[in-house]
Formats: C-alpha cells, structure tokens, sequence
C-alpha cells in the first residue's frame, strides 16, 4: 500500500530535549516536506527536500533541522525543543510528473 | 505573497443539505488550486483540484470551478452525508519554481447531523 508514515504519532516532552519526527515514504518520490498545523493558522510550510541530500526551508524553519541521506526518508529534528513548537506536524511527498501530494497521520507534540 | 481565504467555520448541515465552502486566493501567474480534506485524527487526503482557469475539479460529489475573474475555487455538494464531516482546506501551488510548497487556507470544519 502506498503511504507515508510518520513516527511517532504522539510525544510530549520538556524543553530543551532533542527530538526526531521520522518520515517515511514507499513510493520513490523524489520531493518531501514537512509542515505544522496550528489553530487558526492553516498549514505552514517547514522545510522541502526536492531529492536526495537537496533541501531547503519553507516558510517557518527557525528551532528546525532536516536530512534527507536517503530517498525515502526525511527526518525531522528540533535540536532544542520550545514550547512556541508544540504543534500537529505532517510529513508530505509527491512525484516530480504528477501535482498529488500526499501527506502523513500527523504526529502531535507537545513541549512543555 | 501568495495566499489563500477560506469562509470561517465551523458549519454545521443536516444530511443531505447543500453545501458551499468559499475560497479566494491571492497569487502571481496561474496556480493549480487544490481542495483537500483530513478527517479525524488522519492526515490530509487530496479531494479534487484544478490546474487552469474554468477547469471543474470533481470528486465524491463535492466539486469547485477554477475561476480566474474572481480568483475564486468554491467547493460545493449537492447532498451532505454524515460520513462528509470533516476539516476542509483550500490550497494553492504557485507555478514555476522549484518548490511545490501547497499555501493553505485556515480549514473549514464541517459537521453534518443525520
């Protein structure tokens, strides 16, 4: 089955304790990307990759890392989690011929 | 910059009400606007788009209409069900450029009562 899967799905943690949000996805597509969603906000754009070991920032990327060593995988990492980054976070991915994206569950995370 | 307004929700109908969920956008050149839907506790599914102006993009039912004079995608149903309650989010892709970031709109909640 085609996806893309994030993990985990839930985390809460403290402030100032690194984490990672992996990313994953089995349909070879070249381009991914994570946003956030906040109440009243939408989604916003966090990072992009367009392929392997290529990446670029969105729109809000500040507190925010991302790699992209391998095709299917674009992790990402808050290297000093704060409160202002708790969030609904999706992971999305498409293929360079066709404008379908297709994002992740989401992974709530709460910094407290 | 790009962006996109979509009418406040929520919106509550009753089963098999029409349905109208406005969205306007503001961009440069010709975007391919999108409509997509998450349900609860899933993530966003793609439910229709369109990628010039006049186009109809249609699916389930719902469908929206591309229109450039007004820079306008409302999305539409003729008939809700319980089963179309949901989040729904208006988005558009500017053209050209590298980065096929979507720009969304806040979300619309939808409840439909049977």
């Amino acid at each position: 089955e085609a996806q893309v899967t994030q993990n985990p799905r839930y985390l809460i943690t403290v402030t100032g304790k690194k984490l990672t949000v992996t990313c994953s996805q089995n349909m070879n597509h070249e381009y991914m990307s994570w946003y956030r969603q906040d109440p009243g906000l939408g989604l916003r754009q966090i990072y992009y990759s367009m392929n392997v070991e290529v990446t670029d920032k969105g729109d809000v990327p500040e507190g925010y890392k991302v790699s992209r060593k391998e095709k299917r995988n674009f992790p990402l990492i808050l290297e000093s989690p704060s409160p202002n980054q708790t969030s609904l976070y999706f992971c999305a991915s498409k293929t360079g011929t066709r404008d379908t994206q297709y994002f992740g569950p989401g992974t709530r995370l709460t910094v407290l | 910059g790009n962006s996109v307004t979509q009418m406040e929700g929520p919106v509550t109908l009753s089963e098999e009400a029409f349905l109208t969920i406005n969205c306007t956008y503001t961009a440069t050149g010709y975007p391919s606007l999108f409509w997509y839907v998450q349900y609860p506790g899933e993530g966003l599914q793609l439910l229709l788009k369109a990628t010039k102006a006049d186009d109809k993009g249609s699916n389930k039912g719902f469908e929206a209409t591309y229109r450039k004079e007004t820079t306008s995608f409302h999305l539409e149903k003729g008939s809700v069900q319980v089963s179309d309650s949901a989040v729904y989010f208006c988005a558009l892709r500017e053209s050209g450029g590298s980065n096929y970031k979507l720009t969304f709109g806040k979300g619309t909640l939808l409840t439909v009562n049977p």
